[in-house]
């Protein structure tokens, strides 16, 4: 089945230790999301790629990076985690090609900040 | 600025009919989707509505007013598995999908 996968599905980190969460897609969609989500809050979108062009949100802190190395695979990279980074991470794909962009959303990464 | 707003929470009794509505102010539209959430998982696709009307879908039929700014999401026959979030969201005219913070229901027997 064609599918959105991260990895790991749950991670705990320090304060201030890098941390890569890695998402895999078998849609082949050209757009790929990182999003990040808060308990009763919105997914709040951090960046995302459209093919290799990278657009990243205008209030997504510097402290969040990200990488899209082929059409498959898409890193967040939070290079100093705080305590308010603690949240759920998710990964989406859709097609812009054609209505409606559906977003396919994988799992999510539940990130634990100690 | 973009705004997308639920209630927070409902709740229903099993087998009952519940009427989640959303409504949103953004700068143009691309079309609304509902996706369901539950509780520690990720958004799963419902409905999407880019012309006024009802889209119907099975149990997740979905309706849509743009002059209204204005849809709501019918749900019919609840069983326990439908308590979840219910989360609208609006595609911008950058096609960024802007996001309301989604409505609770609660099903009880």
């Amino acid at each position: 089945d064609a599918m959105v996968i991260q990895n790991p599905r749950y991670q705990v980190t320090q304060f201030g230790k890098p941390v890569t969460l890695s998402c895999s897609q078998t849609l082949n969609h050209n757009v790929m999301y990182w999003y990040q989500q808060k308990s009763s809050q919105a997914p709040k979108l951090l960046f995302h790629y459209y093919d290799k062009d990278f657009n990243n949100e205008a209030d997504t802190p510097d402290n969040f990076q990200s990488r899209r190395p082929n059409t498959s695979f898409c890193f967040l990279d939070i290079r100093s985690p705080g305590l308010g980074d603690a949240a759920m991470y998710l990964c989406a794909t859709s097609q812009k090609t054609g209505a409606p962009y559906e977003q396919y959303f994988g799992p999510g990464t539940r990130l634990t900040v100690t | 600025g973009q705004n997308i707003d639920q209630p927070t929470e409902m709740t229903a009794t099993e087998g009952a009919i519940v009427q989640i509505n959303c409504t949103y102010q953004t700068s143009g539209f691309n079309g609304l989707f509902w996706y369901q959430q539950h509780a520690g998982e990720a958004p799963t696709f419902l409905s999407y509505n880019v012309l006024d009307g009802l889209e119907e879908k099975g149990r997740f039929s979905s309706f849509l007013s743009r002059s209204k700014g204005y849809s709501y999401l019918p749900l019919k026959e609840l069983q326990m598995k439908d308590s979840a979030s219910y989360l609208c969201a609006v595609m911008d005219s950058n096609y960024q999908l802007i996001w309301g913070a989604g409505t609770k229901l609660i099903i009880k027997p």
